[in-house]
């Protein structure tokens, strides 16, 4: 099974201020024949489920605002939230859909400092 | 407008059974792969099986094999997950997930149920 991890297990960031979470895999997520990675990226708010953000570790989501960014490619992948809002508070989880079966990160936490 | 609604969890006993149910909405069902995904209390993100659109092939969890059962019923529109030989570690709120595309698996997960509860205690 591919291993995802997750860093840091939470970060507090100001309001306005730029998040940073990164997602390493334990093997490449760069399929060749197309040139994409297979890596997504959810957000949780609290009693909430879980909802895309990001695919192909760097296509936002319909709907999601410009300030999250994926980036990243074969192993190693980050999600940015530029000028983080309160509303952005949550935990976010990387996902690879390279192979069965789907792997999770562990999930960061990211709170308002 | 997607909607994906689950239902059936409750309290069993271990090595009781459980039938979850997801009814879907706003898109073409037959045409996608579907996929339940369980969150333990205060833990992470497992996925735990997922159907391809036709229900040709299914694929399940290691931790799960043998005692869990995916199906679909395209003409209702319905997903479920048929869970027997219970254990105190399935405890968990399970997710209907949407898959973005339908003959292959795994995919990433466009769209989410709610959730249903399911707790396994004596």
């Amino acid at each position: 099974d591919i291993v995802m991890t997750q860093s840091p297990d939470s970060l507090a960031v100001s309001l306005g201020e730029r998040a940073t979470i990164n997602c390493k895999s334990s093997q490449s997520l760069l399929y060749s024949s197309n040139k994409k990675n297979y890596l997504s990226w959810y957000q949780q708010k609290p009693g909430q489920p879980p909802k895309l953000l990001i695919y192909w570790a760097s296509t936002r989501d319909s709907g999601v605002p410009d300030r999250f960014s994926g980036s990243g490619s074969g192993t190693d992948f980050t999600l940015t939230i530029n000028s983080l809002q309160a509303e952005d508070v949550a935990v976010y989880y990387c996902q690879q859909y390279y192979n069965t079966p789907n792997t999770f990160g562990q999930g960061t936490k990211v709170e308002i400092k | 407008e997607v909607q994906l609604l689950e239902s059936g969890g409750g309290l069993r006993q271990p090595g009781g059974s459980l039938r979850l149910s997801c009814a879907a909405s706003g898109f073409t069902f037959s045409n996608y792969a579907m996929s339940w995904v369980r969150q333990a209390p205060g833990r992470g993100l497992e996925w735990v099986s997922s159907i391809t659109d036709s229900g040709a092939a299914t694929y399940y969890a290691d931790s799960v094999k043998g005692r869990f059962t995916i199906s679909r019923d395209n003409s209702r529109n319905t997903l479920y997950l048929q869970m027997s030989t219970l254990r105190a570690e399935d405890t968990a709120e399970y997710y209907c997930a949407k898959d973005h595309r339908g003959n292959y698996v795994p995919g990433y997960f466009d769209y989410w149920g709610q959730g249903t509860l399911v707790t396994v205690s004596s």
